[in-house]
């Protein structure tokens, strides 16, 4: 089955810098790629996905990049506010009814 | 829109007891999947439900179970519940079927469950 390896575990930056989260997955048949953020005491949020057939995708401050090839997949997010702080999660699918996620990076933005 | 509702917010069962955990999707969505999410974990998947079949189902054993009902509202089970039970178990909707491509899942807040 897919396995996803995510890193770091923690991530502290200084407000206004960026932070990089990176995520790789074991399957090769996996083409799609959701980013999830999850703040205390709530369910994970989408913020941005990607599918195999893009390279590239931004939105706003959030960008995600996918290289197929190494099987791997990042998050980029730039300017980064206090309220950034949370846990993020990256995940994949082949495109079945399972998300595999990977264990989660603590993002703490210090203003 | 109201998005994906759970209940209860929080629960406080004893060993060897059953529960029941209930989820609303996101009106027009058809599928619902379950997952567990044990602390400084990621969410596990458990069950996947569309047009009221299941559609997969995880590494749990059958003391878990699930069903979704015709309006898409779901119920997750389970049963003699043990202590490493004790979890947020989130329900996830999504829009579209599953297929190649992927699809997105819009979470729920979850449900607390405690164990004791």
């Amino acid at each position: 089955g897919e396995n996803v390896e995510q890193h770091p575990s923690t991530l502290s930056v200084q407000e206004g810098d960026s932070a990089v989260i990176k995520c790789t997955y074991s399957d090769s048949a996996s083409n799609y790629f959701p980013w999830y953020k999850q703040e205390l005491g709530k369910g994970p949020q989408l913020i941005i996905d990607i599918r195999s057939n893009v390279g590239e995708k931004k939105d706003q401050r959030i960008a995600v990049t996918l290289n197929k090839t190494a099987k791997h997949f990042s998050l980029h997010i730039t300017e980064t506010q206090p309220e950034d702080s949370a846990v993020y999660f990256c995940a994949a699918t082949s495109g079945n009814e399972k998300l595999t996620f990977g264990t989660g990076t603590r993002l703490t933005i210090i203003p | 829109d109201a998005g994906v509702t759970q209940s209860p917010t929080h629960l406080i069962k004893t060993r060897g007891q059953h529960v029941t955990l209930r989820c609303s999707p996101i009106s027009g969505h058809k599928s619902v999947s379950w997952y567990q999410q044990v602390l400084g974990q990621g969410p596990q998947f458990i069950f996947q439900y569309y047009e009221k079949e299941e559609r997969g189902r995880g590494n749990f054993p059958d003391r878990f179970s699930a069903r979704q009902f015709p309006n898409y509202s779901s119920e997750l089970n389970v049963n003699a519940l043990l202590l490493g039970d004790s979890a947020l178990y989130l329900c996830a909707s999504s829009p579209t079927l599953p297929g190649p491509g992927g699809y997105e899942q819009y979470f729920g807040p979850g449900t607390r469950l405690t164990v004791t």
